[in-house]
C-alpha cells in the first residue's frame, strides 16, 4: 500500500520546458513536503505546504487539500535541475513518494 | 544557514555487528528524525525523537533498532546485530525540513 503516489516515475525535458509533477497522498496530514535527491544522495527540503502555494524563484508548489493533490512546477527547466523530486507527507509519521527522476538536457 | 552534519560518511560493518550512527542536528531544534533509503527505494521513516524520548516508530523500527541523544548535541542511531537487510542510506533530520548527507551502511 503506497499513501502517497507520485507521477511520472521518470520524466525527461528539453532545456526550457515547463515541468509539473503530481503527487496524491491518501493520509491526513499537517503538512506536504516536496524534497530534492541529487545523485550523490543528499537530500533538500524544497517546500513544505499545509495549504495554497509557494514559489520560490522557478519553482513552484501548490497543494489541493480536499483533493489530497499537490503539483511541484519548474519553470524554464535547466540540466542543474536534474534530480530526484520527492513528495512526502507529513502526517503522524513520514510517508515519502518514490520520487520522479528528473532529467533536463541542453 | 545551519546544517545536520552526520558522521560517518560511510560505514562498512560485518553482518552480526553492532553500529552507531551519528548525527549533530540543529541545536535550537526540537524534533530529530531518522530515516533510511534503500539503494534503488524511497526513502522510509524510521523514528522521531522529541524531548530525549521516540515520538513516532515505523513498524521498520524494530527491537534491533535504538535512538539517544547522549550528550545534547549528538543523536544516534544504534543498531543492534546488524543484517544484510540493513543495507542502506540513513539520514537524519532535524525538524522536518533540514536533512543530513547521509550516512552510507553496508553489511557484509
Amino acid at each position: 500500500k503506497n499513501e502517497v503516489e507520485q507521477s511520472p516515475q521518470n520524466l525527461t525535458a528539453q532545456e526550457g520546458e515547463f515541468i509539473t509533477i503530481n503527487c496524491s497522498y491518501s493520509v491526513g496530514i499537517s503538512a506536504l513536503h516536496w524534497l530534492q535527491q541529487h545523485p550523490g544522495g543528499g537530500i533538500v527540503s524544497l517546500f513544505m505546504l499545509s495549504s495554497g502555494k509557494k514559489k520560490h524563484g522557478r519553482l513552484i508548489a501548490t497543494i489541493n487539500i480536499q483533493e489530497k493533490h499537490s503539483s511541484l512546477h519548474i519553470t524554464a527547466s535547466h540540466p542543474r535541475d536534474s534530480a530526484v523530486y520527492i513528495c512526502a507527507a507529513a502526517g503522524n509519521q513520514f510517508y515519502f513518494g518514490t520520487g520522479t527522476s528528473l532529467t533536463v538536457i541542453p | 544557514e545551519p546544517e545536520v552534519t552526520q558522521t560517518p560518511s560511510h560505514q562498512v560493518t560485518q553482518m552480526g555487528q553492532e553500529v552507531i550512527l551519528r548525527c549533530v542536528p540543529i541545536s535550537n531544534h526540537l524534533y530529530f528524525y531518522w530515516y533510511r533509503q534503500i539503494l534503488g527505494q524511497k526513502v522510509e521513516f524510521l523514528v522521531s525523537f522529541y524531548n530525549n524520548e521516540i515520538s513516532e516508530k515505523s513498524e521498520i523500527f524494530d527491537d534491533q533498532f535504538s535512538v539517544e541523544r547522549p550528550d545534547g548535541s549528538n543523536f544516534t542511531l544504534k543498531i543492534r546485530s546488524t543484517k544484510l537487510e540493513d543495507s542502506a542510506m540513513y539520514f537524519c533530520a532535524s525538524s522536518k525540513e533540514v536533512f543530513g548527507d547521509g550516512t552510507r551502511l553496508s553489511i557484509l
